[in-house]
């Protein structure tokens, strides 16, 4: 199985801060990587699919980069309704694997 | 506009079954890949089980393989999770989610139902 691995695990940030999570897969998984938001009580978010590719309605200071084993999401300027949990994903192979979250809060 | 509801979900004593249904609405059902993720209580998610545009194929984790079952109805536009044998550590919200076409990322997701497993 591929394991996904995300760093920090929390992250403390300010509103307008830039905001970087990492993901890496424990083996090559091409493009197939896809970020999630979620908050509390409600369903995961798509947020980027294939690596880089933005989902439609998803603000533009979300963007995603990287291939291979390694992955990062970028939050540009962060905005109060960002603070939530953030999950990567694998879509390369079965079973499909979600790394452990990155919560992000308030500083 | 995309819609999925499960239902199905409640509280199971250890070694019981239950089944859950999730109701598509919205996009062609039958031309889309489609599964269900859980959550247990304050954890992360988990990917259970996939299931192919007709039914021919399915894919599950290997905490979950030979106890439970994915299927759907193409004519009802529902998807299905027999699970059997259930475990405490079964206990989890779970998830009907629609696949990106192409890909097994999951762009809508149902509200979740909450399955318990306890005695």
């Amino acid at each position: 199985d591929i394991q996904m691995t995300q760093s920090p695990s929390s992250v403390s940030a300010s509103v307008g801060d830039r905001v970087t999570i990492a993901c890496r897969a424990s083996q090559g998984i091409s493009s197939w990587l896809a970020w999630y938001q979620q908050k509390p009580g409600k369903a995961p978010k798509l947020l980027i699919y294939a690596a880089s590719t933005l989902q439609s309605g998803v603000p533009s200071r979300f963007s995603g980069s990287g291939s291979g084993t390694d992955f990062t999401l970028t939050i540009s300027s962060l905005q109060p309704e960002d603070f939530a949990t953030y999950y990567c994903q694998q879509a390369n192979s079965f079973p499909l694997t979600f790394g452990g979250g990155t919560k992000v809060e308030i500083k | 506009e995309v819609q999925l509801v499960e239902s199905g979900g409640g509280l199971v004593q250890p070694g019981g079954s239950l089944r859950l249904s999730c109701a598509a609405s919205g996009f062609t059902f039958s031309s889309y890949v489609m599964s269900w993720v859980r959550q247990a209580p304050g954890k992360g998610l988990e990917w259970v089980s996939g299931i192919s545009v007709s039914g021919g194929s399915t894919y599950y984790s290997d905490s979950v393989k030979g106890r439970f079952t994915i299927s759907r109805d193409n004519s009802e536009n529902t998807l299905y999770l027999q699970m059997n044998s259930l475990r405490a550590e079964d206990t989890a919200v779970y998830f009907c989610a629609k696949t990106v076409t192409t890909t097994w990322s999951f762009d809508y997701w149902g509200q979740g139902t909450l399955v318990t497993v306890s005695s």
